[in-house]
């Protein structure tokens, strides 16, 4: 089966600061990845996703996600934090074989202050 | 624009009044799924329809019907509501076909219920 586990519940970072959000899996077979986000009162918007191919991938808004297969992680980073930016983020991932399936982790709020 | 739509958006019901909360998505795609999304569980699936007249159960059925009638609409039911389905509810869709998969999951707007 699969999972994931997400380090923190909350991080706090001040306007300007790298943002780092962990994210560890634990799959039986290479896997798809993805980060979503969730602003207040809002539905889940798609970060990134990785499925194949480049290990480092590219998000919207300024993230990005590295997939590493040794330390089975594929953490979230942004050099600079906004204001904007403060919501909270889950970590997913599925079996390319049974893509259907998303298996979730528990969510990290991200608190970004002036 | 391509979307999925769930109603209502907000709901206050009472322990034991049946209710459905209703997904419709229109983009012809095969796989839908309920989740209910509750503070330090993150989400966790209810049930899936990978197409018409085909539904599964997912992590947490219990208490929980759902319906795949047709391709497009896959609504939620809850026969009678406990305090304990007090949750924000998300309807999603993917396609199934090879090659539009990697387009990945579209997510409805979610359904805030609670119940007294």
């Amino acid at each position: 089966a699969q999972s994931v586990t997400q380090l923190g519940s909350h991080v706090s970072v001040s306007e300007g600061a790298l943002v780092l959000l962990r994210c560890n899996y634990s799959s039986s077979v290479p896997p798809y990845l993805f980060w979503y986000v969730q602003y207040p009162n809002q539905g889940l918007q798609l970060l990134l996703k990785y499925t194949t191919g480049a290990t480092l991938v590219k998000g919207i808004n300024g993230f990005e996600a590295e997939f590493k297969k040794s330390e089975t992680s594929f953490h979230l980073t942004k050099p600079s934090a906004h204001m904007s930016d403060a919501a909270e983020y889950f970590c997913a991932v599925s079996d390319p074989e049974g893509f259907q399936k998303l298996v979730f982790g528990t969510g990290t709020r991200l608190l970004v202050s002036p | 624009e391509a979307q999925v739509t769930q109603n209502p958006r907000y709901l206050i019901t009472v322990t034991g009044k049946k209710l459905t909360v209703t997904c419709s998505q229109n983009m012809n795609h095969e796989y839908m799924s309920w989740y209910r999304q509750d503070p330090g569980l993150g989400l966790r699936q209810i049930y899936y329809s990978m197409n018409v007249e085909v539904t599964d159960k997912g992590d947490v059925p219990e208490g929980y019907k759902v319906s795949r009638k047709e391709k497009r609409n896959f609504p939620l039911i809850l026969e009678s509501p406990s305090p304990n389905q007090t949750s924000l509810y998300f309807c999603a869709s993917i396609s199934l076909q090879s090659g539009r998969r990697n387009y990945g999951y579209t997510f409805g707007s979610g359904t805030r219920l609670t119940v007294v």
